[in-house]
């Protein structure tokens, strides 16, 4: 995960909105993620953005591409208990021959949220 | 819900016991994935199927040995393992690219394996 950063921890209060923001350097990564993960649970995606778009919004969910700098965020509006859990960013490079790609991840942002 | 479905969910067993994880999805999804994730770090690829065929393997020991049976199952078998392989293995599923289909990554709940 070197290759894709993530602050460690952000804490907001509930009903603000949240920042988390990722940075990536393979500029030839197809598709840039963003998956959630609760204690003791596997990965859940959230949403996705093809690297040729700006920006994605999927109700409270808005995600910002600017592949000049490399600098992924995602927006969670109205921050609510229910949002506590670890954010990791990822990236897709394309592998030779197969057409799978995997997945790197950044270290994961802790989302704390304080009532 | 998932719709990548991992057996077990928690593996305990010695360092001389063979053991399998299994993973199945019915997504129609011709690409699967395995990943590593030790406590307090993010999923590391190790294995990729595209088409039932190992496509990646990302210098992983050969105490885990992948197998692709068909186009929904995935399994990792393992042999010999050490304390230190002790994590949470996860597995995904996608399209595979150039399918004229978005292609993101869904997983299971993984398999929470402790090398006794």
């Amino acid at each position: 995960g070197e290759d894709v950063e993530q602050s460690l921890f952000l804490s907001v209060r509930e009903g603000d909105s949240s920042v988390i923001n990722c940075t990536y350097t393979d500029s030839s990564s197809t598709y840039l993620y963003w998956y959630k993960q609760e204690p003791g649970a596997g990965l859940q995606l959230l949403t996705y953005i093809f690297s040729n778009m700006d920006m994605k919004q999927d109700q409270r969910l808005t995600v910002l591409l600017n592949k000049k700098d490399k600098h992924l965020s995602l927006r969670i509006a109205d921050t609510q208990t229910g949002d506590s859990a670890i954010y990791f960013c990822a990236e897709s490079r394309p592998y030779s021959g197969g057409g799978a790609d995997g997945l790197t991840f950044g270290k994961g942002t802790h989302l704390i949220i304080q009532p | 819900d998932t719709e990548v479905t991992q057996t077990p969910k928690h593996l305990v067993m010695g360092m001389t016991n063979k053991k399998s994880l299994k993973c199945e999805q019915h997504m129609g999804h011709r690409a699967m994935y395995w990943y590593k994730q030790k406590a307090k770090k993010p999923p590391e690829l190790m294995f990729v199927y595209s088409y039932e065929k190992l496509s990646i393997n990302e210098s992983v020991p050969s105490r885990f040995s992948p197998e692709c049976p068909n186009s929904s199952l995935l399994n990792l078998h393992l042999h010999a393992l050490q304390p230190e392989d002790s994590a949470l293995y996860l597995c995904a599923s996608s399209q595979v690219r150039g399918s004229n289909s978005n292609q993101p990554q869904h997983f299971g709940d993984g398999t929470r394996l402790s090398i006794l």
